[in-house]
């Protein structure tokens, strides 16, 4: 079992829908981050979160450390944020020096 | 302000040869990583470094080399190339060992043939 799981790993929406794209952990962690990637562009650091809620614009994360588990809302969508979503985690303890743990990704596309 | 630059964007290699991925930031962080993505799998860390002259190994390290001479410079060294070396590679830096945010480059597409 992958210590980061994503789902759904794949998702299409109509321009305006309200998206969730879901993350659950197992491992302890000292913080989750949400990152972008556009189709063959580069990472782009949306969120590091280790407790709450963030806003940033249209985008929402969310965390509940007790249940290991954060969600990426994303309201009013529109076609550029189609794109793949990736949840990592950091577990910041022992020798690690903080390397992160990806999930495999979630595929976001926004129809108009 | 460039951020994290990573050269070149694309490279096709015949099986055997060698090359240098390069990866440069300019913000002054301490950490750097490198980490290779395939298809329908998570980002893998390949190498790290903690600051100048210290490295070392991630999850997939064969295969690869890395130096840190210097703060801004993280090469990474592919040695006789194989094809289960295509891969997209990102270098990625942050600054210290706390809760930082991590900044990435925008990617190398090695193709091995």
């Amino acid at each position: 079992k992958n210590e980061v799981e994503q789902s759904p790993q794949n998702l299409t929406a109509q321009e305006g829908e309200f998206i969730t794209i879901n993350c659950s952990y197992s491992v302890g962690i000292s913080a989750l981050h949400w990152l972008q990637q556009h189709p063959g562009g580069g990472i782009v650091s949306l969120f590091m979160l280790s407790s709450g809620k963030k806003k940033h614009g249209r985008l929402i994360a969310t965390i509940n450390i007790q249940e290991k588990h954060s969600s990426l809302h994303i309201t009013a969508s529109h076609p550029r944020d189609s794109a793949v979503y990736i949840c990592a985690v950091r577990s910041g303890y022992g020798g690690s020096q903080g390397n992160l743990i990806f999930g495999k990704g979630t595929k976001l596309s926004v129809k108009p | 302000n460039a951020g994290v630059t990573q050269t070149p964007k694309f490279r096709i290699l015949k099986i055997g040869q060698s090359m240098t991925l390069q990866c440069a930031q300019d913000m002054n962080h301490n950490y750097m990583y490198w980490y290779r993505q395939d298809p329908g799998m998570g980002l893998k860390l390949i190498y790290y470094s903690v600051g100048a002259g210290i490295t070392d190994k991630g999850e997939v390290p064969n295969g690869y080399n890395v130096s840190r001479s210097t703060t801004e410079d993280f090469p990474l060294r592919l040695e006789l190339a194989a094809p289960s070396q295509t891969s997209v590679y990102f270098c990625a830096s942050r600054h210290g060992r706390g809760n930082y945010g991590y900044t990435f480059g925008s990617g190398t597409r090695l193709t091995v043939v």
